[in-house]
């Protein structure tokens, strides 16, 4: 059974740099799966955000992309995912999850991110 | 992007109920739908894959069925554990997008 873990900060200050780790353990991200990013504002809907596939290959959200990194490390089964220039919209909940059969099928517990200063 | 409209955005219901959401796509979008359950504080849950196929361990109660714009999740008789909010999802091109979710209340 696939399980991913996110972490990283819970505050980010407005204008930085929001930075999260996604642990993958019970299978290997060289799997022929994407990985993907989707994150949740407190109360909101989800957004999906980027995906990477372990040869690097990544896709972005359009509304995203100028500020979105997602990379990977196969070396510690992880990906990770970078968004600049933070402002207090970013606030959310940011899950990792596997990209199965054009679904996603497994999940992250979540983490809340909170942007201010 | 295309846009995911689902409908209703809440409805209350009872335990036995039958149960059905609808979720209409911007253009066509074959059977490249996914339903998933999100409860408080929790991560989404697959219930169902390429509009109809059930996520294996999900129960028989819930189905999904449509293709081309229309689509329908439909659970035969609603169970305490399934109150909750529900998301259609579609795969046919990026950028993945949702649809606004319907919560499913107690009556």
């Amino acid at each position: 059974q696939v399980q991913l873990q996110e972490s990283g900060p819970g505050l980010v200050k407005p204008s930085g740099t929001l930075s999260l780790t996604c642990a993958v353990s019970g299978g290997s991200i060289t799997s022929n799966n994407w990985w993907s990013w989707v994150r949740q504002p407190p109360g909101k809907g989800l957004e999906w955000i980027g995906q990477i596939y372990h040869n690097g290959g990544a896709n972005y959200n359009p509304s995203l992309k100028s500020r979105v990194t997602v990379s990977v490390d196969k070396s510690k089964n992880q990906f990770s995912l970078r968004l600049s220039s933070v402002t207090a919209a970013d606030t959310a909940v940011y899950y990792c999850a596997r990209v199965g059969h054009w679904n996603f099928d497994f999940w992250g517990q979540g983490t809340l991110v909170t942007v201010s200063s | 992007d295309l846009q995911m409209t689902q409908s209703p955005s809440s409805l209350s219901a009872s335990v036995g109920d039958r149960v059905s959401i609808t979720c209409r796509a911007s253009q066509s979008i074959r059977s490249y739908v996914n339903w998933y359950q999100q409860k408080p504080g929790k991560a989404p849950k697959l219930l169902i894959y390429a509009a109809s196929s059930l996520q294996s361990g999900v129960p028989s109660r819930f189905s999904g069925s449509g293709s081309g714009t229309d689509f329908t999740l439909t659970i035969s008789s609603l169970q305490p554990e399934d109150f909750a909010t529900y998301y259609c999802q579609q795969s046919y091109s990026t950028p993945w997008t949702f649809g606004q979710g319907t919560k499913v209340e107690i009556k």
